[in-house]
């Protein structure tokens, strides 16, 4: 799987959009980009994935750029909820049970 | 709701005591994993069932072993825990068809201390 680098924190006001980065420049053509989060003390929980779209689901929306080295999380309304680490990985779908392979993430703190 | 549960949320054992975490799933998912998880470290993964089928990774201790008795229940044993043992474990599963693997579901863990 690709290496990912992420910002280790950011903060964000809560009611504004909350836009995580996630670089994987040596990501290969048949591999996704996938986004979890862990709240503390709790498993972590998947959010969305894509290949080369860009995805919404009701959680957030994921943008992947064209030449596919970077994407961007987007939370568009933050709640303090949303304070936890969210972790960008790059991960092979087409079948098999690889597990997933976590990189330090990137601590989200919502401020009130 | 259908979900992954780890039960007991927090364990105590002793230094070289064997212990036994446990998962339970009514996802009906063909695949089973564990992860460990130290203080202000990501999760990494230890081993994972596809079906009856064991995979280990290769840096997983072999004092850390796994069972599986049926498709919705896994266990993952310490034979003798260490200090360095005591994380917070994580069970997921995910179903994969068809040359398609979903997203991994997990359980909120149990956290496993050493006296």
């Amino acid at each position: 799987d690709a290496k990912t680098t992420q910002p280790p924190s950011m903060d964000c006001a809560e009611g504004r959009a909350a836009n995580l980065p996630c670089n994987h420049s040596t990501i290969s053509g048949n591999e996704y980009v996938y986004w979890y989060r862990q709240i503390h003390s709790q498993g972590p929980q998947y959010i969305i994935h894509g290949l080369k779209n860009n995805e919404t689901n009701e959680m957030a929306s994921l943008i992947i750029t064209e030449d596919r080295k970077s994407s961007t999380l987007i939370l568009p309304h933050a709640t303090l909820r949303d304070t936890a680490v969210y972790y960008c990985i790059s991960r092979y779908s087409g079948g098999g049970a690889d597990g997933l392979t976590f990189g330090k993430g990137t601590h989200l703190i919502i401020q009130p | 709701d259908a979900m992954v549960i780890q039960n007991p949320r927090y364990q105590v054992t002793q230094f070289g005591k064997p212990v036994t975490l446990s998962c339970s799933q009514t996802l009906n998912h063909n695949v089973m994993y564990w992860y460990q998880q130290k203080s202000s470290q990501a999760p990494k993964l230890l081993f994972h069932y596809y079906d009856k089928d064991f995979n280990n990774e290769a840096d997983t201790p072999d004092n850390f072993q796994s069972r599986r008795p049926n498709t919705s229940f896994c266990f993952l044993d310490i034979r003798s825990p260490g200090l360095g043992d005591a994380a917070m474990y994580l069970c997921a599963t995910s179903r994969d068809f068809g040359g398609f693997n979903q997203p991994q579901h997990f359980g909120d863990g149990t956290r496993l201390s050493i006296l």
